[in-house]
């Protein structure tokens, strides 16, 4: 089966750096989504790898292994506002979405 | 600049009830998608399209009928709605087969 993991809950520090992994096994691998979710909103696009590596945007990086099956983003200079659910998305060999239940980041002052 | 625009935002059924949720973009989009998400899962896809006509199932669709008309539009329909279906329904589209979901405001219902 199709899987992707992802912790239920961070919490850190507002100023701070925190890194969100997923591990995914899919069949087959056509790319990898970060959204962010703010509580009672829709989700929004973050970031999208398809090869190996790291992606810069801003405060927020997100990185890339397709050997190991890992992603992580990593959210720097942390603010009150980045306090939302972090959610992983792999695009499987039928180009359809396979979904991680989500991390819920809790910034704290 | 509307995106995706889902109708209603709120609704309460009850057991047996039937309804339809509304999702219009004015992207041009040809890939359409409604999912549903409940609490400590993942957003679930309930049925897709990828172009005006075409319709398919995802991986929740029992209970659920969709249709695309037009290319604008994805209706999704509960015939009989049961309380398993309340949740937060949202919709989304792309515009390519891989690109960037762009989602609607979501439709909470719940159905007693």
């Amino acid at each position: 089966g199709q899987n992707i993991d992802q912790p239920t809950e961070m919490t850190a520090t507002e100023g701070a750096i925190v890194q969100i992994n997923c591990t995914y096994q899919t069949s087959g691998f056509n790319g990898l989504f970060w959204y962010q979710q703010h509580a009672g909103e829709a989700p929004t696009f973050l970031s999208y790898n398809v090869l190996d590596g790291l992606e810069e945007k801003g405060r927020f990086s997100s990185f890339l292994s397709r050997s190991k099956g890992y992603s992580y983003l990593l959210l720097k200079e942390l603010q009150m506002k980045d306090s939302a659910s972090y959610l992983c998305a792999v695009v499987d060999s039928n180009y359809q979405l396979i979904w991680g239940a989500g991390t819920k980041l809790i910034i704290k002052p | 600049n509307a995106g995706v625009t889902q109708t209603p935002k709120f609704r309460v059924l009850k057991t047996g009830q039937s309804m339809t949720l509304l999702c219009a973009q004015d992207m041009n989009h040809e890939y359409m998608y409604w999912y549903r998400q409940d609490p400590g899962m993942g957003l679930r896809l309930i049925h897709y399209s990828v172009g005006e006509g075409t319709t398919a199932k995802g991986e929740v669709p029992d209970g659920y009928n969709v249709s695309r008309l037009k290319k604008q539009n994805f209706l999704l329909g509960l015939e009989s709605a049961a309380p398993s279906q309340t949740s937060v329904y949202f919709c989304a589209s792309k515009a390519r087969e891989v690109g960037e979901l762009f989602f609607g405001e979501g439709s909470r219902l719940t159905v007693l």
